[in-house]
């Protein structure tokens, strides 16, 4: 299972667009990017999911390099409501998904 | 549908004795998890079912620590004896069997809380 790695923590003011970024760098060819959120005392929930180029929804943006040894997180224009531990994971599709999750990166938005 | 469902909500027990956590997953998923989360170790995979069929149980701690699936609709995890340091956020997740497409989206319930005094 490919290792990911992102910063502990950030901070934010309002309104600003927020970048967070994760390292896999032994993603394997068949692995997906997902991107969950998690609010305290809530289960993680699920934001995006890409494989390579650019993916977006209504919540949010990733960006994978051609490489895909990384990627971006974009929330754009963050709200306090935005502030939750946001968790970067790699797999595979296909097959049996065991699906772990790293330390995440807690995000702070300031008023 | 309502989601994931666990209880208990909130569970305070003393040190020795059986802890039983129920969860409900969502009708149609292949798929249940259930996760551990503590301050320290994070949110950790304890042990996953595919089809009612455990998968992997490299996660689970300890033999204390048992889960059982015996239909689509209902998994238990339990803990016998419990012990302080089992204190924690216990999650259950459901999904779809991955695709080419994707991996499938996990579907968390509310958790339940743990406190062995």
């Amino acid at each position: 299972l490919a290792k990911t790695t992102q910063p502990i923590s950030m901070d934010s003011y309002e309104g600003q667009e927020v970048n967070i970024t994760c390292s896999h760098n032994n993603i394997a060819t068949n692995d997906y990017i997902t991107w969950y959120q998690q609010f305290p005392s809530q289960g993680p929930r699920f934001i995006i999911q890409g494989y390579k180029t650019k993916v977006t929804n209504e919540v949010a943006s990733l960006f994978i390099p051609a490489d895909r040894k990384s990627s971006t997180l974009s929330l754009p224009r963050v709200s306090l409501s935005d502030t939750a531990v946001y968790y970067c994971l790699v797999g595979y599709s296909g097959g049996y998904q065991k699906v772990t999750f790293g330390t995440g990166t807690k995000l702070q938005v300031i008023p | 549908d309502a989601g994931v469902i666990q209880s208990p909500r909130h569970e305070v027990t003393e040190m020795g004795q059986e802890v039983t956590l129920r969860c409900k997953p969502i009708s149609g998923h292949d798929y249940l998890f259930w996760y551990r989360q503590t301050m320290m170790r994070g949110l950790e995979l304890l042990i996953y079912f595919n089809n009612n069929v455990p998968i992997d149980d490299s996660g689970m701690p300890e033999d204390r620590f048992s889960a059982k699936m015996p239909n689509a609709s209902f998994s238990t995890l339990k803990i016998q004896p419990s012990e302080p340091r089992d204190s924690a956020v216990y999650f259950c997740a459901s999904s779809l069997h991955p695709t080419r497409q994707d991996t499938g989206e996990l579907f968390f319930g509310e958790g339940s809380r743990l406190t062995v005094l």
